[in-house]
């Protein structure tokens, strides 16, 4: 299995629609963040935590939010989805001060 | 903020050596990173570079140049497998905590 597990891999909804993509690890990392890419920007950071009791706004957070369910559960919620929203999502983690993030295998999302 | 500046596409032949080039723009600047992707999958951790110097892993090499808020990645022995994106990426101290911050990636295509 793998340690950073993001479901849905693939979505496709329709514009106004509340969307909620889900991102679980087994790394026993305290730090997890949602990152988006889109085509020649490179890895975007939308929100991180640090911690259970902790979420920060990212470079882009206008029109997502977030919820840290519990160390291991990190979820990202697109409450009126739109077409510019249409892109491919990362979760990440890492531990501490560690030098390397590990990441799921991204969810695809297509909005219409 | 932050901002990191690399190359949007790099050429090669199978065999030869390729370097992508990195350079930075950032307060607090504690290590630069380097992520390759292929094809829309997960980022995987390549090598981080705290200090200034080259660091040597296998085909791969990561330099630093912290005076010139530089670096680079070396790839020797170029292979097919070799094609995929690669991303910079700096962590620096933001509000008192460490994010890794992306490049916009670098686009290799080794040719036979």
């Amino acid at each position: 299995d793998a340690d950073v597990t993001q479901t849905p891999r693939n979505r496709i909804t329709k514009t106004g629609k509340r969307i909620m993509l889900e991102c679980s690890q087994t790394k026993g990392h305290d730090r997890m963040y949602w990152y988006r890419q889109d085509p020649g920007l490179g890895l975007r950071l939308i929100y991180y935590s640090f911690d259970v009791k902790d979420i920060n706004k990212g470079e882009i957070s206008d029109g997502y939010s977030v919820s840290r369910q519990a160390q291991a559960k990190f979820s990202l919620s697109l409450e009126s989805a739109i077409p510019n929203q249409t892109a491919l999502y990362f979760c990440a983690t890492s531990d501490g001060l560690s030098t390397e993030a590990f990441f799921g295998q991204g969810t695809r999302l297509t909005v219409v | 903020g932050q901002s990191l500046e690399q190359p949007s596409e790099v050429t090669a032949v199978e065999g030869a050596i390729v370097q992508i080039n990195c350079t930075y723009q950032t307060s607090g600047f504690y290590g630069l990173s380097w992520y390759q992707q292929h094809d829309g999958g997960a980022p995987t951790f390549l090598s981080y570079n705290a200090l200034d110097g080259l660091e040597e892993t296998g085909r791969f090499s990561s330099f630093l140049s912290r005076s010139d808020s530089y670096g680079y990645l070396l790839l020797q022995e170029l292979q097919m497998k070799d094609s995929a994106s690669y991303f910079c990426a700096v962590r620096d101290r933001t509000g008192g905590s460490y994010i890794p911050t992306f490049g916009r990636g670098t686009s290799l295509i080794v040719h036979p």
